[in-house]
């Protein structure tokens, strides 16, 4: 039912970054903010970026994200051990909200 | 802190019916739109609906509506998901978020309690 697209996964080493991408459309990706969310395992969610591109204030910068048409990106630089976790995408049609199929980050 | 907890999930037989509940603490309950979304075992996550900060506007994704209702109490600082006519499919962890007016993520979540539909 997710109508974000995103690989199952990714995997790296240890100080190497990763890249993450998140495809839509012009409905809600194309026309609305898009926000990332860090799931470690056997937690709820937790926000990671908002509004394409903001960080909490907590979240450290070696997360950035960024959009461009109708696809996001997430970049994790530095990858440390634990960020290994799922990441979702979000955006929103009218007045719903959607998600992305998720990816699982593995590091090596 | 903000706090948001989800309570009231089971084991519950096909067709039937449960209200899951959401205490928000260490925020104006008042002043936020809360969402539910769920997660099935093993997959990812499912956006299942959302009501505005004073109840005035309410939508479902197509998987809950006519089977399940959002509501909130305000002095009561509680999100409530009423879910009728239960299915095997709709057994997931069912998470509270919040999300504050006029934005659109979800900067806070509960822990989720976990629906289980079976017979």
């Amino acid at each position: 039912q997710s109508v974000l697209t995103q690989p199952p996964s990714v995997s790296a080493a240890p100080g190497q970054d990763v890249t993450i991408s998140c495809s839509g459309a012009s409905s809600n990706i194309g026309n609305n903010y898009v926000s990332w969310y860090q799931q470690l395992p056997g937690t709820a969610p937790k926000l990671l970026i908002y509004d394409n591109e903001k960080r909490p204030s907590e979240i450290p910068d070696r997360f950035s994200g960024s959009k461009s048409g109708t696809s996001a990106t997430l970049d994790i630089t530095g990858l440390q051990a634990g960020d290994e976790a799922d990441y979702f995408c979000g955006s929103w049609l009218g007045g719903r909200r959607v998600f992305g199929t998720g990816t699982k980050v593995t590091v090596l | 802190q903000v706090q948001l907890v989800e309570s009231g999930g089971g084991v519950v037989q096909p067709g039937r019916s449960l209200t899951l509940s959401c205490a928000a603490s260490g925020f104006t309950f008042g002043h936020y739109a809360m969402h539910w979304v769920r997660q099935a075992p093993g997959k990812g996550l499912e956006w299942v609906a959302v009501i505005a900060y004073d109840g005035s506007n309410i939508y479902y994704a197509d998987s809950a509506k006519g089977r399940f209702t959002i509501s909130r109490a305000n002095p009561r600082n509680t999100l409530y998901l009423q879910m009728n006519s239960l299915r095997t499919e709709d057994s997931a962890v069912y998470y509270c978020a919040r999300e504050e007016y006029g934005e659109y993520y979800f900067d806070y979540w509960g822990q989720g309690t976990l629906v289980t539909v079976s017979s």
